[in-house]
């Protein structure tokens, strides 16, 4: 079983739409991470969070610590939102777990 | 911010060839550094992480090593490399704030 789980794992969208991805991890955290990866692989931070809710344009990030729980959200989205979103947990001082991530395509 | 230096962008290795990646920081000192593998429809493994030079930390038995000569300079190797070795080998460093921040990557074929 992997520590940290996402879904869905394929999510397409027409542009506009509201868009959720989850992740559900297993292990004790101080910190989640939501990551995005563009088809040429590189790898961008979206947020780092401990707790509540972080918003950054279109995007929103929400963390459950309780129930160990976490989603990012995208308002009104659009094609060039399309990549792979990735959910890593910081469980200790070097440790990092990630997840298989959620390939997301909007269709104009 | 920082910015990761990742070279080169692709390999095609033949099975037992040897292998250097390398991994340079800007914009930092002292970072700690981690090399992942991504391998296909799987997620980001952590390989190696080091909080400073010539202290190295392996999270997994591998057929890789790896060292950091410098203070900002990362090097994944291998002397011989296997098929599985073949992946997405991505270099980070960590932020004040923890977070990371991601190279370009390498995308590495071992035929």
């Amino acid at each position: 079983k992997n520590e940290v789980e996402q879904s869905p794992q394929n999510l397409t969208a027409q542009e506009g739409e509201f868009i959720t991805i989850n992740c559900s991890y297993s292990v004790g955290i101080s910190a989640l991470h939501w990551l995005q990866q563009h088809p040429g692989g590189g790898i961008v931070s979206l947020f780092m969070l401990s707790s509540g809710k972080k918003k950054h344009g279109r995007l929103i990030a929400t963390i459950n610590i309780q129930e160990k729980h976490s989603s990012l959200h995208i308002t009104a989205s659009h094609p060039r939102d399309s990549a792979v979103y990735i959910c890593a947990v910081k469980a200790g001082s070097n440790q990092f777990y990630f997840g298989t991530g959620t390939s997301l395509t909007v269709i104009p | 911010s920082q910015t990761i230096h990742q070279w080169p962008a692709t390999l095609v290795q033949p099975v037992g060839s040897p292998l250097s990646l390398e991994c340079t920081v800007e914009g930092t000192s002292n970072p700690n550094l981690y090399w992942y593998r991504q391998a296909a429809g799987r997620g980001l493994q952590l390989l190696f992480y080091s909080v400073g030079i010539g202290q190295i930390s392996s999270e997994v038995p591998q057929n890789l090593s790896a060292s950091r000569p410098q203070d900002r300079q990362f090097i994944l190797s291998s002397k011989k490399l296997l098929l599985s070795d073949s992946g997405f080998y991505l270099c980070a460093s960590q932020g004040i704030y923890n977070e990371q921040f991601f190279g370009p990557g390498t995308r590495l074929t071992v035929l």
